[in-house]
């Protein structure tokens, strides 16, 4: 595997469900980040970790728990959530947090909440 | 405030022709870094292209350059000789130089481009 992964890349959930979403990367880099893409709505960001540290919270729901076991991976923990949740939710990496450093995403989880 | 401004929510281009994306950018930080992203329908966000504030040529990458004017607070991508692979949503970004703001990536709500063969 290179670069960033997640899955999985489809899942659908009724409200009252629990699911994890899990990102990869593959690059040695020290940040991970968690972005939701919602229809006709820029990136969100809603989640950044540096060193498994997380170092941005983004006003998000309670109902979203990130969680960062190691600099590899990322996990976005799912419980009781609502319908305008249903989007892209997309995983990022990068080397650091200079200016320079672009982020490298995986290919997504298309989440559908019913 | 927005801080990316992306004004083109659709456009077409000839198969071979140019074509430029617009951006342009809010921010009071001197120190500053703005960046190009493409998304095919795939969903994955590839990373295009990068220009730091104090760089004083525009980045280019191949097929991509970035006509920077920074007076003007905008980074317009310009991509040269288009193919019909590169029919995608185009993302402009930007990150501060700020403390723990240097994190963040705020995007652009980005341009549906579609080439035409």
């Amino acid at each position: 595997e290179t670069g960033v992964t997640q899955t999985p890349r489809h899942l659908v959930m009724g409200m009252t469900n629990k699911k994890s979403l899990k990102c990869e990367q593959h690059l040695g880099h020290n940040a991970m980040y968690w972005y939701k893409q919602s229809a006709k709505k820029p990136l969100e960001l809603m989640f950044v970790y540096s060193l498994e540290e997380r170092v941005e919270n983004n006003s998000v729901p309670s109902r979203f728990s990130p969680e960062c076991p190691n600099s590899s991976h990322l996990f976005l923990h799912l419980h009781t959530l609502q319908p305008e949740d249903s989007a892209l939710y997309l995983c990022a990496s990068s080397q650091g947090p200079g200016l320079s450093y672009e982020q490298y995403f995986g290919p997504g989880t298309r989440l559908t909440v019913t | 405030a927005q801080k990316i401004t992306q004004t083109q929510p659709g456009m077409f281009v000839q198969e071979k022709e140019a074509v430029t994306l617009d951006c342009t950018y809010d921010t009071s930080d001197q120190s500053y870094g703005l960046f190009w992203y493409k998304q095919p329908s795939s969903g994955e966000m590839i990373f295009l292209i990068y220009q730091g504030s104090y760089d004083e040529q525009n980045a280019t990458e191949g097929r991509y350059s970035l006509n920077f004017q920074k007076a003007r607070k905008s980074a317009n991508l310009v991509i040269s000789a288009s193919q019909l692979g590169d029919s995608a949503m185009y993302f402009c970004a930007m990150r501060e130089g700020q403390g723990d703001s240097s994190y963040k990536l705020i995007f652009g709500s980005g341009t549906r481009l579609l080439v035409r063969p």
